[in-house]
């Protein structure tokens, strides 16, 4: 079981718009640490996707955003793409070590 | 461009000790501020995060592993090294190591493509 819950698996079809959430507690988002997010396709090395819960490294397309609210983030991908057919993971600290979400299989229909 | 690979072997017998290799480039282990973290995910189970070392050779392990992990580093190679003694079937996983940005505690921005390490006799 991880710290951070995401759930198993979301899908949308082409241009439709997908959230997936991150819900953690009173220790680790619920403290303030920040949320980031990581896209890992299939036989590929996982790629930052957002950091400090909303922002973007260069070259990730705006159609990606995230957002942090109490106990819980979400990654929104907005004109969802066939490309976007991956596993996302959030990630966030608590208690002087690194926590992870159990990540999210998203599948375009 | 900042790169990381992961070296080892891919198969431990149970109670082995298992050492792994990150070589990094287009950074210095050396420069102020930097950190390379050892990650792992064993198959269809979650991220955990095992190590991090930062550039002044402070070092941090997961609370539930640390009495296994050693992490040490080689700023004349630009190499992380991660030791985990025991090893046991149930520690079969991928091991990723990843570099630190953002400052304490950090994100991970560039990772290495993992390297498969099976445990089983």
């Amino acid at each position: 079981q991880s710290v951070l819950t995401q759930p198993p698996s979301v899908s949308g079809a082409p241009g439709q718009r997908v959230t997936i959430s991150c819900t953690g507690s009173s220790s680790n988002i619920g403290a303030g640490y920040h949320v980031h997010w990581y896209q890992q396709l299939p036989g590929t090395a996982p790629k930052l996707l957002i950091y400090g819960n909303s922002n973007r490294p260069s070259g990730v397309p705006d159609r990606f955003s995230g957002s942090k609210s109490g106990t819980s983030a979400s990654l929104a991908i907005t004109g969802l793409q066939a490309e976007d057919e991956a596993d996302y993971y959030c990630q966030s600290y608590d208690s002087s070590h690194w926590v992870f979400g159990g990540g999210t299989k998203l599948t375009v229909l | 461009q900042i790169t990381l690979k992961e070296s080892g072997p891919t198969l431990v017998k149970p109670t082995q000790t298992l050492t792994l290799t990150c070589t990094c480039s287009g950074f210095s282990l050396s420069t102020s501020g930097v950190g390379v973290a050892w990650i792992r995910q064993p198959p269809g189970k979650a991220r955990e995060w095992l190590a991090v070392i930062y550039w002044d050779d402070d070092k941090r392990y997961s609370p539930s592993l640390k009495s296994r992990l050693t992490i040490t580093k080689d700023t004349s190679k630009n190499q992380v090294v991660l030791t985990m003694t025991n090893m046991d079937p149930v520690d079969t996983a991928t091991y990723y190591c990843a570099h630190g940005a953002g400052g304490d505690p950090f994100y991970f921005d560039f990772w290495g493509q993992g390297a498969l390490v099976t445990v089983s006799s």
